[in-house]
This record gives C-alpha cells, structure tokens and sequence, in this order.
C-alpha cells in the first residue's frame, strides 16, 4: 500500500520568494512520485516527475523537485514566485509494479499557494 | 488530439436519480481511470481499466459502476445518486510504450456534480 501527506493546506508566499511545498511519502517497493497543478476551475496538469532516474527532478516554470529516499520526500520548490503560480499543488505516487498498477495514483490532500505581491 | 474530454461539466441531480458522466480520449491509450476531488482529501481513485473489456474498483467504489467497451470510451454511471456523491469528477487516461509505462496520467477538465 501506499500514501503521500502534504504538509500544510495552505501556503503563502511574496511574489519573488522562495516557494517551498512539501511531501512524504509511504510505499512498500520504490515509488513514482509525481507533481500536479490544478488552476481554478481547471483539470490537472504535470508539473514533474521521478521515475527512478535522476533525483533532482526539473519540470516546468521553473519548478523542481528532490528525491530523498532516506526521508521519503519529494518537496517542491521553485526559486522565485510569481503570481502565475497561485493555484492548488497535488503529490502523488504510484508503484511501478505493472499490471493493475497502471491505472492508480494515490494523491496527497494538496497546498493550496497564495502569491502575495 | 482533444486529449481526454469529459461531458457534461456542471450537472444538477435530485437524489435517487441516475446519470452517466462520459469520458473519452483520442491518444489510443490503454488505461483510463476515474477519480472523485473533494476539498481537503485530494483525488481518490473509484474505478480503473487496464484496457477494453478490463475494469476494477479502486479506493472510493461504492455508488458508481463502469464498462469499457471500446479504447476511446470509460463512461462512470451513477445508478441511484446521494448528496455524498456531490463531487468534481475527473478522468484520466495513460499509456505504455515499448513495454515501458509512462505512469503519468493526463487529466480531463472534470465535472462538477450537485445532489440536492
């Protein structure tokens, strides 16, 4: 079984600062891990993802991510914000154990982010 | 390529009644899913399908049926609705290549129910 915790519901921010937004994890084999974001109104969309390669994952906007396996985290950070990324952040993860494993993600509760200016 | 498209996008149901919420995608992927968003509990997975003819239950079932008759189509029933079921409703779909799976899913826009 698996599950992911996303430390703090909510989260804010000045435009320029450091955006910090974390996740822990559980898995009984080595994990997928991934970053969505969900704009108001809107469907999903992938920020990034760890699928075993590098640890240090880069996505779009800037955004990235490390795979710490000793802490069971994969934190989201991007160096500056800006308004822009005002929205709602899922982690979620998924074990690569094939067959039915295909289809499932497990989410985390998600950090909803506020950009002040 | 639409992606993954979900009709309708707002819907109004009375309790007891029945409807279905349709998905489709045009990328000729093999596994589709549904998940139910609810504020503070993220996305929880109800039914998935590994491929046409293929269904199981995931983590919230109960209330929702499913079938996958072709590649293209995994549309989730509501037989008898209840206001617990008032939720957004997102699809997704993934794929494998070469033997490889991506595991990344990509989303529908949702749709946002109301039981009343």
């Amino acid at each position: 079984a698996q599950s992911v915790t996303q430390l703090g519901s909510h989260v804010s921010v000045s435009e320029g600062a450091l955006v910090l937004l974390r996740c822990n994890y559980s898995s009984s084999v080595p994990p997928y891990l991934f970053w969505y974001v969900q704009y108001p109104n809107q469907g999903l969309q992938l920020l990034l993802k760890y699928t075993s390669a590098a640890t240090l994952v880069k996505g779009i906007n800037d955004f990235e991510a490390e795979f710490k396996k000793s802490e069971t985290s994969f934190h989201l950070t991007k160096p500056s914000a800006h308004m822009s990324d005002a929205a709602e952040y899922f982690c979620a993860v998924s074990l690569p154990t094939g067959g039915t494993s295909y289809g499932k993600l497990t989410f985390g509760q998600g950090t909803i982010l506020t950009v002040h200016p | 390529n639409a992606g993954v498209t979900q009709t309708p996008k707002f819907q109004v149901l009375k309790t007891g009644q029945s409807m279905t919420l349709q998905c489709a995608q045009d990328m000729n992927h093999e596994y589709m899913s549904w998940y139910r968003q609810d504020p503070g509990m993220g996305l929880r997975l109800i039914h998935y399908s590994v491929g046409a003819g293929i269904t199981d239950q995931g983590e919230v079932p109960n209330g929702y049926n499913v079938s996958r008759s072709t590649t293209e189509d995994f549309p989730l029933r509501l037989l008898s609705a209840a206001p617990s079921q008032t939720s957004v409703y997102f699809c997704a779909s993934s794929y494998s290549k070469s033997g490889q799976h991506s595991y990344e899913q990509y989303f529908g826009p949702g749709t946002r129910l109301t039981v009343t």
